[in-house]
């Protein structure tokens, strides 16, 4: 069974603080995206990866960056935490052939 | 940049009654998909239609895609308590671009 997994279900963490989300699929995809999802907005793509230490910028890229150093995880990184990152963040791995994504269960983040 | 946008944004029905969910997008596309989230968790694949298709079934539900109106629409019949979701669409190529979702609610 094709599995998604996020390190964590819920977080809270306080303002200033760096924050690491992790996300593994065990698919062998090649491309791996972090969206955040609000109230009213949908999925909005923070960044995505089509490849090993490959990264670009989605539509809202601030205040985040990511690492992808082996192809099975993709990182989010939330350098100084701010109240306005408090969302739910949701992974997901496509291959290069299918459009078709696979996400994650997502991670709750609150910002204290 | 929102290329899709769906129709109606909540939707109350019956267990046994249809249920359809219209989808709206802005430029050209190869394909359309529509997804499932339950409330709280990730969003599951349901169904991709391609540009050259006009409609496609796979068990309970029916997508049909109108590219001179660039609109699809995900019928699901006899519904279910479990189909309580948020459905959403999504266009583009590996980089999918979603729409804001309908909230279906199913009443048993």
């Amino acid at each position: 069974d094709v599995k998604v997994t996020q390190s964590s279900r819920y977080l809270v963490k306080r303002t200033g603080e760096k924050v690491f989300l992790e996300c593994v699929q065990d698919m062998d995809h090649e491309n791996m995206f972090w969206y955040r999802q609000d109230p009213g907005l949908g999925l909005r793509l923070i960044y995505f990866s089509y490849d090993v230490k490959m990264k670009e910028k989605g539509d809202i890229p601030e205040g985040y960056s990511v690492s992808r150093e082996k192809k099975e995880r993709f990182s989010l990184i939330l350098e100084s935490a701010s109240t306005n990152q408090t969302s739910m963040y949701l992974c997901a791995s496509s291959s290069r052939n299918y459009n078709e994504q696979f996400f994650g269960p997502g991670t709750r983040l609150t910002v204290l | 940049s929102q290329q899709g946008e769906e129709d109606p944004q909540a939707l109350s029905i019956q267990e046994g009654e249809n249920a359809t969910m219209n989808c709206s997008y802005k430029t050209s596309i190869n394909n359309l998909q529509w997804y499932r989230q339950n409330s709280g968790r990730g969003l599951v694949h349901l169904i991709l239609i391609r540009s050259n298709e006009r409609e496609k079934h796979s068990g309970r539900l029916r997508v049909t895609l109108d590219t001179s109106k660039k609109s699809s629409s995900l019928l699901i019949t006899a519904s279910r308590a479990a189909d309580t979701a948020s459905y959403f669409c999504a266009t583009g190529g590996n980089k999918l671009v979603f729409g804001a979702g309908t909230i279906l609610r199913v009443k048993s």
